[in-house]
């Protein structure tokens, strides 16, 4: 099955510094990618929606600024929490959304924790 | 917004069935139920998706009622590794989808 892996698995950072999280398609191209972000015993929150070689879309209230995602190709999407704060500790899962035979189906990978101090 | 509607929590015995409510009464001709589950720490786990027909897996069953305004998901014999939130999700497969979580059951098997 499509695999999408997320590296690091858990990063600490001290307050003010930017943390990158990289996420991966193994096995097939993906031309959307989401990330989403989850604190403890809350759903996930979808964040922002991007596409192979064009900005991404954000959700309503998730600053651009603060969490940069670049997609530069098919098969890798990055995730930079800039200026981290304590507040965006958080659980960060990203998506891969590719074609399954006459269909789109979507994989996701299993997490970054990030904790900033 | 997410559009199913999900008990809170539920419980269910080792080795029993647990079934899964879960209702959509908004959702559209072309908008398949899929169920994900995330076990603590984890990323979310597919387990079965379907359109109108009932779905079987090797990790589950899907039953759809005939009008599609609910479904219920069917881990045919619990187990504590199956202790997981539970997350019923109507999307479309086209191009232009994206989940939406909502707040998804709780699962607590129990021995």
């Amino acid at each position: 099955g499509a695999v999408v892996s997320q590296h690091p698995s858990w990063v600490i950072c001290k307050s003010g510094t930017s943390v990158k999280i990289e996420c991966r398609s193994l096995d097939f191209q993906a031309t959307t990618m989401f990330w989403y972000r989850q604190f403890p015993k809350q759903s996930l929150m979808l964040m922002a929606t991007s596409n192979e070689g064009s900005k991404a879309t954000y959700e309503q209230g998730v600053e651009k600024d603060k969490f940069l995602i670049n997609h530069a190709s098919l098969t890798l999407s990055t995730l930079t929490v800039t200026s981290a704060h304590p507040e965006d500790s958080s659980f960060y899962i990203c998506s891969a959304r590719g074609i399954q035979g006459a269909s789109y189906e979507q994989y996701f990978g299993p997490g970054t924790r990030l904790t900033v101090t | 917004d997410a559009k199913t509607t999900q008990p809170t929590s539920m419980d269910c015995a080792e080795g029993r069935a647990a079934n899964l409510p879960c209702n959509h009464s908004t959702i559209s001709g072309n908008e398949y139920v899929y169920w994900y589950r995330q076990i603590h720490s984890q990323g979310p786990q597919y387990i079965i998706h379907g359109l109108k027909n009932n779905e079987t897996n090797e990790m589950a069953s899907l039953i759809i009622t005939e009008d599609r305004k609910s479904s219920t998901l069917i881990l045919p014999h619990a187990t504590l590794r199956d202790t997981a939130v539970y997350y019923c999700i109507v999307r479309a497969r086209e191009g232009g989808f994206k989940t939406i979580f909502g707040a998804g059951t709780r699962l607590f098997v129990k021995a």
